[in-house]
């Protein structure tokens, strides 16, 4: 079982919608969560992260994680045909130069 | 803002060859990581290094060999080559003493072995 869990999708929902996607983790000890845009071919790029429970806003996009639950979200309002691609979560301990765990990222169809 | 350069971005090689991929950071980032990516897969972390010495590391096979050198760049130095091998390689960079987890991704290099 991989320690970050992301439905891979596809996901279509019209232009306008607001989006939500969502990632579990397994790994107490991540601490910080990522989440990064990728599209085909690409580099990820990094939409923003997040340090242990809380939200944090970024423009359209706003990233929420419960510690709790063990669960991750990043929602995106007023979705563009441009936001289409694919999301990944990710996730750090925080304790120095470690690799980040991602999860299988979700694809992502925003229909105009 | 400058970005992570990766080269070659696209990179032929038969089996058994070997490669040399070449990452230069973000300027002033001193840490770099390297992935490996294959189709309709996540990036899978192979190794980093901080400062110059190796950090921490992933799955990365025992034929492949990674450095960082005094201007930070970094070079993932590929031996015996196999089909397998074929996939997306990432280099991304960060401020390892600050924030690590705030990792910056490369374009990649696109490896087929043939």
């Amino acid at each position: 079982q991989k320690e970050v869990e992301q439905d891979p999708g596809p996901l279509s929902v019209p232009e306008g919608a607001i989006v939500s996607l969502n990632c579990t983790y397994s790994n107490s000890a991540f601490q910080y969560f990522m989440w990064y845009r990728q599209y085909s071919r690409k580099g990820p790029e990094l939409l923003m992260y997040t340090y242990s429970s809380g939200n944090k806003e970024d423009g359209r996009f706003t990233a929420q994680v419960d510690k709790s639950s063990k669960y991750i979200s990043l929602f995106i309002r007023d979705s563009q045909p441009s936001d289409s691609a694919t999301y990944l979560c990710a996730a750090d301990s925080g304790g120095g130069a470690d690799g980040l765990t991602f999860g299988k990222g979700t694809h992502l169809i925003i229909q105009p | 803002a400058a970005g992570v350069i990766q080269s070659p971005r696209h990179l032929i090689k038969e089996k058994r060859e070997t490669a040399t991929l070449k990452c230069y950071p973000i300027p002033r980032h001193d840490t770099v990581y390297w992935y490996q990516q294959g189709p309709g897969q996540d990036p899978q972390f192979l190794i980093s290094f901080y400062e110059k010495m190796q950090s921490d590391k992933g799955s990365i096979p025992d034929r492949f060999s990674a450095q960082q050198f005094s201007d930070y760049h970094s070079e993932l130095n590929m031996s015996s080559l196999e089909l397998g091998d074929s996939a997306l390689y990432f280099c991304a960079s960060s401020l390892g003493g600050l924030a690590p987890y705030e990792q910056y991704f490369g374009p990649g290099t696109r490896l087929t072995v043939t």
